[in-house]
């Protein structure tokens, strides 16, 4: 059964510090990552995708890495800013029940100071 | 414009009625989800269906009875409301076969008096 752990659970930093959210996965088999971003009271937006066969995907200040064999993921935030500030989920696709399947991990709270 | 719409987007009930939640897409997917987040936030899958068939269903309660008339809509009526069922229900699409991403609607909250 896949487990996705986000360490740290909430992270709270100043203004244009880069940082670092960590996933990780249980099981390898698996068709590609997704990372998301919820605001308050919102629904999912999709933030980054990265395929098994793939090593990291970058979008504007992000850029996600997947190492599959070690069952890791890490989101990168360059450059912080206040609207940044969300709960920013990864899950994994896996290959059992059709590959259409996505395990969630428990979120990271992040939030951003002036 | 929405692609993945839900209705209601807000749902306020007595504990034991009977409700349902509407979702519509119009990306030209073939495979359609439900999802519920607890009050720790925490998402997990309920059911998933391709092409109208019923293709995941994790343990949920049969209270719970998913339809799916064609492939653009896929609605979530449920019977007898618990206070447990109180979450935010969140519809999702994609195309099938594991390459593509998930697309998800804003999410219906529930909350059971």
């Amino acid at each position: 059964k896949q487990e996705v752990t986000q360490i740290p659970a909430a992270l709270s930093v100043p203004e244009g510090e880069n940082l670092v959210l960590n996933c990780s996965f249980t099981d390898s088999a698996i068709y590609n990552l997704q990372w998301f971003r919820q605001d308050p009271g919102k629904g999912l937006t999709s933030l980054l995708l990265i395929q098994s066969s793939q090593r990291e995907q970058t979008s504007g200040r992000l850029n996600a890495s997947l190492d599959k064999s070690s069952g890791r993921s890490t989101l990168y935030i360059a450059a912080s800013q206040p609207g940044d500030s969300a709960t920013y989920l990864c899950a994994v696709r896996g290959v059992t029940g059709g590959g259409n399947k996505l395990t969630f991990g428990t979120g990271t709270q992040l939030k951003v100071e002036l | 414009d929405t692609a993945v719409s839900q209705t209601p987007k807000y749902l306020v009930t007595q504990m034991g009625n009977d409700k349902s939640i509407k979702c519509e897409q119009n990306l030209g997917h073939d495979t359609m989800y439900w999802y519920k987040q607890d009050s720790k936030k925490f998402l997990k899958i309920m059911f998933s269906y391709n092409n109208k068939e019923l293709i995941i269903n994790e343990t949920v309660p049969n209270r719970f009875s998913p339809k799916s008339p064609d492939k653009a809509h896929l609605n979530l009526h449920i019977n007898s409301l618990e206070l447990g069922d109180s979450a935010v229900y969140f519809c999702a699409s994609s195309f099938s076969g594991g390459a593509e991403p998930q697309h998800f609607g804003d999410g219906t909250r529930l909350s059971i008096l």
